[in-house]
């Protein structure tokens, strides 16, 4: 079956500028991850869903960040005023179920901002 | 603060030759240890993984060892090939979450 895929593949915006990047996770994968990961390092975590509810988000930088489930599969993260510093590899994930079930990786967003 | 340390940075070892990479942790409160291979421009893929009541795990080529008393843990990628080449993280789960703390990352290449 289809893996989880990202959209855009890449995206260049300038700061102060709103973006969205989506995520479609595995069919019938309840949880869904988001990741950021910059140049050399390795993915830092930044939210969780269970369904359609944050289960936790305490890896969000700051307010600017946001990201939603509506209903329980396609994932947007949503960044409000983006900085230079939010330039990364945002990359989503979704697993089958809670306790340590694989998670399986999208191919990521390139995010730029100049 | 909850970190994985990550070493070496880099690695170049012959074909046919055993790549290690080692981990520590700075937390005793991680239940869930898995190794993850990433390509350039691709997302992470799992591995191998290990729970810390398990000493070490093999699959194929590649074994994990787990030391619990030292907060250790690594990976050993025997008869290394040219495919191998890729970066490697390893990362662990908290109990209670489902949120992996990766390292910083390793680069090997391995020459024919």
């Amino acid at each position: 079956g289809a893996g989880v895929s990202q959209t855009p593949s890449n995206k260049v915006t300038e700061k102060g500028k709103y973006v969205e990047l989506r995520c479609d996770p595995i069919s019938g994968h309840t949880a869904l991850y988001w990741y950021r990961q910059s140049l050399g390092q390795g993915p830092e975590f930044l939210i969780y869903f269970q369904g359609t509810g944050a289960a936790d988000d305490s890896g969000l930088p700051n307010d600017r960040f946001f990201a939603v489930r509506p209903e329980g599969s396609v994932s947007t993260l949503k960044i409000q005023r983006t900085e230079r510093g939010d330039s990364a590899v945002y990359l989503c994930a979704s697993s089958s179920d809670r306790q340590n079930n694989e998670q399986f990786f999208g191919p990521g967003t390139r995010l730029t901002v100049l | 603060q909850q970190q994985v340390k990550q070493s070496p940075q880099s690695l170049i070892v012959q074909k046919g030759g055993i790549s290690i990479i080692n981990c520590a942790y700075e937390n005793t409160a991680f239940d869930y240890f898995p190794w993850y291979q990433q390509f350039p421009g691709k997302g992470p893929a799992l591995l191998i993984a290990i729970r810390p009541d398990v000493s070490e795990k093999k699959e194929g080529r590649f074994t994990i060892s787990f030391n619990k008393s030292a907060k250790q843990f690594s990976l050993h990628i025997m008869d290394s090939q040219p495919g191998d080449s890729a970066t490697y993280f390893c990362a662990a789960i908290p109990y209670n979450t489902d949120k992996l703390i990766f390292g910083t990352g390793t680069r090997l290449q391995v020459f024919p």
